[in-house]
């Protein structure tokens, strides 16, 4: 079975800081990755995706993500918060031989302090 | 424009009534799925289909029951049977070709 652990439930940064939030997975195969966001009372935003290929994964706002397969890890960065960055992330992967149903981690919910 | 419509946002559900949330999507996605959302809990899976007239049960599926008539709609029932129904449910869907899903803005249900 799948899981995705994330570390740290609550992550506090001061606005032009580094966010960096921190995903591990399992997976018997070759997993396809994913980060989204939310919005209090949202639905779940895309921000980025890894499948094949490069693994260097860029997505919207200014957020990326590397996938490192020897640390089955998937950590999401981006350079300097910005206050509209406090929402809710969660990661994402994929099971590809059932439909694409996603095991989700627990989620971290980011605050910007200004 | 092209989307996933949940409804009603918000529903208030008295002690022993059943409840229909409903999740309707125009993208042409074959595959929808239901899921719950507790606090610091993510995401877990209710029911997913795959095709009309198919569905399977997810990891938390006691309790709930859904039907897929129509490629367009995957309503959800939230039974009696259910003993902790309140939390936030989220509707998805996604295409053969995509591999993310696309997800609705969900329904917050609270038992009164």
């Amino acid at each position: 079975a799948q899981s995705v652990t994330q570390l740290g439930s609550h992550v506090s940064v001061s606005e032009g800081a580094l966010v960096l939030l921190r995903c591990n997975y399992s997976s018997s195969v070759p997993p396809y990755l994913f980060w989204y966001v939310q919005y209090p009372n949202q639905g779940l935003q895309l921000l980025l995706k890894y499948t094949t290929g490069a693994t260097l994964v860029k997505g919207i706002n200014g957020f990326e993500a590397e996938f490192k397969k020897s640390e089955t890890s998937f950590h999401l960065t981006k350079p300097s918060a910005h206050m509209s960055d406090a929402a809710e992330y969660f990661c994402a992967v994929s099971d590809v031989a059932a439909g694409n149903k996603l095991t989700f981690g627990g989620g971290t919910r980011v605050l910007v302090k200004p | 424009d092209g989307g996933i419509t949940q409804s009603p946002k918000y529903l208030f559900r008295k002690e022993g009534q059943n409840v229909t949330l409903s999740c309707e999507q125009n993208l042409n996605h074959d595959a929808m799925y239901w899921y719950r959302q507790d606090p610091g809990q993510g995401l877990r899976l209710i029911y997913y289909s795959q095709i009309v007239n198919d569905f399977q049960k997810g990891d938390i599926a006691e309790g709930y029951s859904v039907s897929r008539e129509k490629k367009e709609s995957f309503p959800l029932t939230v039974t009696s049977a259910q003993k902790n129904p309140t939390a936030f449910y989220l509707c998805a869907s996604t295409a053969p070709l995509y591999t993310e899903a696309f997800f609705g803005q969900g329904t917050r249900l609270t038992v009164v």
